[in-house]
């Protein structure tokens, strides 16, 4: 009973590094998230995939870049690393695009610094 | 624009007591809101939702009500336990022709001690 799956759960980069954030859910749900959290912000959108083949800005995409791989996979790049993206990041999906009745399901997070 | 505001926290309670984490939210239309909680080293987890005006939402002794008049979705538990303790989240969905998305509080820690 897997759920999402994030991978790495911590990372410490220099600045400039590249890297990728992988997450996969197995519950073949159609919309995927990735957040960001940091301390007195809550979480912020960064970007999403209503579906597959298809990928949106959120809040706080610059930066980053995004790919939904097939329906279970999208993955969340860092070109560039820079100190200001020292944070938590999360995947999440729902079964649907969200509504009133859809819930978003989280990973358990990847921690990231960047020196 | 959209946005949720919490209270600010740390709140630490002792066992037993009466818990409020105060909710209020901007928005056009009418969304739908939610509280989801973090429990140390996991991601966030639905704890309850309310899709309209004067929907009560309950779960696990958690109870929020959706107030439209005050644009509220005050959080409350009658007897809070140890095991509460968490980061409380309030969110509201927006929905757009893309898809939709959940715009989040700032979170409230909740520490019960016994």
């Amino acid at each position: 009973n897997a759920g999402v799956t994030q991978t790495p759960k911590f990372q410490v980069l220099k600045t400039g590094q590249s890297m990728t954030l992988q997450c996969a859910q197995d519950m073949n749900h159609n919309s995927m998230y990735w957040y960001r959290q940091d301390p007195g912000m809550g979480l912020r959108l960064i970007y999403y995939s209503a579906s597959e083949g298809t990928t949106d800005k959120g809040e706080v995409p610059n930066g980053y870049n995004v790919s939904r791989l097939n329906k279970r996979e999208f993955s969340l790049r860092l070109e560039s690393a820079a100190p200001s993206q020292t944070s938590v990041y999360f995947c999440a999906s729902s079964e649907a695009r969200l509504g009133p009745n859809e819930k978003l399901f989280f990973g358990s997070g990847t921690q990231l610094s960047v020196l | 624009g959209d946005s949720v505001t919490q209270m600010e926290g740390p709140v630490t309670l002792s066992e037993e007591a009466f818990l409020t984490i105060n909710c209020t939210y901007t928005a056009t239309g009418y969304p739908s809101l939610f509280w989801y909680v973090q429990y140390p080293g996991e991601g966030l987890q639905l704890l309850l939702k309310a899709t309209k005006a004067d929907d009560k939402g309950s779960n696990k002794g958690f109870e929020a009500t959706y107030r439209k008049e005050t644009t509220s979705f005050h959080l409350e538990k009658g007897s809070v336990q140890v095991s509460d303790s968490a980061v409380y989240f309030c969110a509201l969905s927006k929905i757009y022709n893309q898809g939709g998305k959940l715009i989040f509080g700032q979170g409230t820690e909740l520490s019960v001690k016994p």
